[in-house]
């Protein structure tokens, strides 16, 4: 079964903090999404990746394609980087049957 | 200028009743999604739609069905509503790799 694994699950962190999400995933993939949900609802995509490491702002996101595993950072973090983040991939093989979504990390920064 | 738009955002509606989500994107792209994210927030790919090509996810019920009238649009239709099709609903489109996601329907079915 095509599975894509998240941890944490929930992240409660200080303002300024240093936070790492992880994703994994059980088989060769085409890309990798990382995926923003506001509390409002909306979802903003991140980063696409395929291999390597992408940055943007406060936000690098790095690929292990012999791993199948890819990992979220964010510097310094602050209050409005409060949101669900998922990781999301498309299996190769080809075909548009769109994206394998994990259950997503609620991350919380305080004050 | 919106990319992809929904329509409508909120829609509350009693069991048995036919519905339908419009999903309009004004980006040019060849593929369009449909993606449910049910009351625990998990997102599960219903539909994808690529230049005629319909590719449903096994586990959508026959009562879902997608229909494109042209390229910028995938409207989804819902027969015989039940309980269990209460969610957030969103619509995709993408080119490459890269998605767009449309802002979502929340759909309460009482």
């Amino acid at each position: 079964k095509n599975e894509v694994e998240q941890s944490p699950q929930n992240l409660t962190a200080q303002e300024g903090e240093f936070i790492t999400i992880n994703c994994s995933y059980s088989v060769g993939i085409s890309a990798l999404h990382w995926l923003q949900q506001h509390p409002g609802g909306g979802i903003v995509s991140l980063f696409m990746l395929s291999s390597g490491k992408k940055k943007h702002g406060r936000l690098i996101a790095t690929i292990n394609i012999q791993e199948k595993h890819s990992s979220l950072h964010i510097t310094a973090s602050h209050p409005r980087d409060s949101a669900v983040y998922i990781c999301a991939v498309r299996y190769s093989g080809g075909g548009a049957d769109g994206l394998t979504f994990g259950k997503g990390t609620h991350l919380i920064i305080q004050p | 200028d919106t990319a992809v738009s929904q329509t409508p955002k909120y829609l509350v509606t009693q069991m048995g009743n036919d519905k339908s989500i419009k999903c309009e994107q004004n980006l040019g792209h060849d593929t369009m999604y449909w993606y449910k994210q049910d009351s625990k927030k998990f997102l599960k790919i219903m539909f994808s739609y690529n230049n005629k090509e319909l590719i449903i996810n096994e586990t959508v019920p026959n009562r879902f069905s997608p229909k494109s009238p042209d390229k910028a649009h995938l409207n989804l239709h819902i027969n015989s509503l039940e309980l269990g099709d209460s969610a957030v609903y969103f619509c995709a489109s993408s080119v490459s790799e890269t998605q767009y996601f449309g802002p979502g329907t929340r759909l309460l079915v009482l």
